[in-house]
């Protein structure tokens, strides 16, 4: 199975900072990643497709990069509304496989 | 509008099978490159993918819980039935069954809202 290391696990931040999460895969997974946002007591939400896709509907302000085993999900300017879990999720080959999570918080 | 929702006991017994029903409406499964997947997430932790059905009936389960689970389609009623035997307290979680499309290479673009399935005796 290839294993999803996500990192960091927390991050708590004032509006309007950059927020940057990393999610390093075990082995090369080329593009083949997403990258959703998950609100307590909700379904997760996909924010990203193939490493860089912006998924219809999503705010400008999330953007994803990366290629291989080293990847990254970035915020450009936190709003209140995003704080949430995010998770990463490889789709190279099954098993499926998903990142731990970070969880966001607002100062 | 797509939509998906989950069905089934909220409470089974160890030892019982679980039977989850998904009914989903705006996309129909005998449509080329979609599929219907399940995912679950016990309380306070990560999110587990357990299985995915395709448009052409292509299943595909996760390693450590094969021996365990069924996937079953019906078109004509646009559900996806997940079964997994002998339900142990530690398959407690939420079940989410989420949609893919071959565009979107294995990720899930639209979720049900989940059901919290406890095993207990």
């Amino acid at each position: 199975d290839i294993q999803m290391t996500q990192s960091p696990s927390s991050v708590s931040a004032s509006v309007g900072d950059r927020v940057t999460i990393t999610c390093r895969a075990s082995q090369d997974i080329s593009s083949s990643l997403g990258w959703y946002q998950q609100k307590p007591g909700k379904a997760p939400n996909l924010l990203i497709y193939l490493a860089s896709s912006v998924q219809s509907g999503v705010p400008s302000r999330f953007s994803g990069s990366g290629s291989g085993t080293d990847f990254t999900l970035t915020i450009s300017s936190l709003q209140p509304e995003d704080s949430a879990t995010y998770y990463c999720q490889q789709a190279n080959s099954f098993p499926l496989t998903f990142g731990g999570g970070t969880k966001v918080e607002i100062k | 509008q797509i939509t998906l929702k989950e069905s089934g006991p909220t409470v089974v017994k160890p030892t019982q099978t679980l039977t989850l029903t998904c009914t989903f409406s705006g996309f129909s499964l005998s449509t080329s490159g979609l599929g219907v997947g399940w995912i679950r997430q016990p309380p306070g932790k990560v999110l587990e993918w357990l299985a995915l059905i395709y448009w052409d009936d292509d299943k595909r389960y996760s390693p450590s819980l094969k021996n365990r689970l069924t996937l079953t389609k019906d078109t004509s009623k646009n559900q996806v039935v997940l079964t997994m035997t002998n339900m142990d307290p530690v398959d407690t979680a939420t079940y989410f069954c989420a949609r893919t499309d071959t565009e979107l290479w294995r990720v899930f673009d639209y979720w049900g809202q989940g059901t919290l399935v406890t095993v207990s005796s």
